[in-house]
């Protein structure tokens, strides 16, 4: 079965604060996307991975394909940063992602 | 950036009746999807679609759903008769290329489903 579980559920942090929010998958993967959930429910894609390190803005993605492992940093974190950060995973067979939960971020002025 | 487009971003049906989600894919991808987010719960696959036929489908995706590529652009999920259980954020993506899920795969922003 495809698991994909992140940490923690729930995160609130003081403006400009570090921030990291963690995804594992239990299979191998060919890519892995970090995508950003607002209260509407709509959804942008941040990153699209499938080896090493992204970074856009004050956003970082880092992705260890030996150990099944992505993270996802925001830098300096700001309060409309609050949202939901969702990591989905795309197997090498088939075509569909499989996601996570997704981690409720609070960024409190 | 290219995008898929997805309309409406709201739409509200009563129940039984025929709903349709319509969605742009990227110009030239070729392999398209959806999939469903019921209100706190993770999103879920649906299926995917290529080459004018399903290649894809999950459980959910009963004898109530179906999909077209009814032009050279459009990409639609018909509801038949909508539950109120249907009621859900719908997502369309689609990909260049669909083995391995790394080709320019792109999420729209989606629709959200209330069944009345």
């Amino acid at each position: 079965k495809n698991e994909v579980e992140q940490s923690p559920q729930n995160l609130t942090a003081q403006e400009g604060e570090f921030i990291t929010i963690n995804c594992s998958y239990s299979v191998g993967i060919s890519a892995l996307h970090w995508l950003q959930q607002h209260p509407g429910g709509g959804i942008v894609s941040l990153f699209m991975l499938s080896s090493g390190k992204k970074k856009h803005g004050r956003l970082i993605a880092t992705i260890n394909i030996q150990e099944k492992h992505s993270s996802l940093h925001i830098t300096a974190s700001h309060p409309r940063d609050s949202a939901v950060y969702i990591c989905a995973a795309g197997p090498n067979t088939g075509n569909q992602f499989y996601f996570g939960t997704g981690t409720s971020l609070t960024v409190i002025p | 950036e290219p995008e898929v487009t997805q309309t409406p971003s709201h739409q509200v049906t009563q129940m039984g009746q025929e709903v349709i989600l319509r969605c742009v894919p990227i110009s030239n991808h070729l392999y398209f999807y959806w999939y469903r987010q019921i209100l706190g719960q993770k999103v879920e696959f649906l299926v995917s679609f290529y080459n004018n036929e399903i290649s894809e489908k999950s459980e959910i995706f009963d004898d109530q759903f179906s999909v077209e590529r009814p032009d050279g652009s459009n990409f639609t999920l018909k509801i038949r008769s909508t539950k109120l259980e249907d009621s859900a954020m719908y997502f369309c993506a689609s990909s260049l290329i669909g083995q391995g899920a790394r080709y320019g795969y792109t999420f729209g922003s989606g629709t959200r489903l209330t069944v009345v």
